[in-house]
């Protein structure tokens, strides 16, 4: 069956460093895949999507790569700030009808000053 | 542009009762996803509506039911309520059922505890 995997559950960083997250997937070729920030109590937000002819995509400080021959997507916040503390959810579309998206559990970020 | 609206925010509901839960989606959207997140998982994927028929269903029984309305908000009824339902439940718009150009929006959820 489809899976997602985000390796981290949790990542702690210092202020200004650059954090980097990572997604994997297998028993699938996703069309493209999306990065979500949650907060606490919140719904997620939707930050990225790239598609699987795109090898990286930028947004200010975001960067992802998204890699199909590793089946892996990588998640980069460069000059990291604590207001970037957040969950963070990567997720790919899944093999059926509609456009239902298959979540990973989540990377939780804490970035200290 | 409005957003996703969810309500109600909070609900506590006992073991056997029944629940509706409703959306208002992003003005323009004409399709409704609802998910399902437990403590410290992802969201899973319950159904999706696109101009008020069924579009998709996740791994959820048929005590899960939903609806869509002419102006594109739905609901989310869950009967015969049990202990394992308690989670928030966020529902996400977009345009389309193709799937979405820039991501979902999603609402702020609705928090449901069973007791």
């Amino acid at each position: 069956s489809q899976k997602i995997e985000q390796n981290s559950e949790a990542l702690n960083i210092q202020e200004g460093k650059t954090a980097t997250l990572t997604c994997n997937y297998t028993n699938y070729s996703p069309a493209y895949l999306q990065w979500y920030r949650q907060d606490p109590g919140r719904g997620p937000v939707f930050l990225l999507l790239i598609r699987e002819n795109e090898k990286e995509k930028r947004k200010e400080r975001l960067k992802v790569t998204f890699d199909t021959t590793l089946k892996q997507s990588l998640f980069h916040i460069t000059a990291s700030q604590p207001a970037d503390s957040a969950t963070y959810l990567c997720a790919l579309e899944a093999n059926q009808a509609g456009t239902a998206l298959i979540f990973g559990k989540g990377t939780t970020l804490s970035v200290s000053s | 542009e409005t957003g996703v609206t969810q309500s109600p925010t909070h609900l506590i509901k006992t073991r056997g009762q029944q629940v509706t839960l409703r959306c208002s989606s992003q003005s323009g959207h004409n399709t409704v996803s609802w998910y399902q997140q437990a403590l410290g998982q992802g969201p899973q994927f319950i159904f999706q509506y696109y101009r008020e028929e069924e579009n998709g269903r996740g791994n959820f029984p048929p005590r899960f039911s939903g609806l869509q309305f002419p102006n594109y908000s739905s609901e989310l009824n869950v009967n015969a309520l049990e202990l394992d339902d308690s989670a928030l439940y966020l529902c996400a718009s977009s345009l389309g059922n193709s799937g979405p150009r820039d991501g979902y929006t999603f609402g702020s959820g609705t928090r449901l505890t069973v007791v």
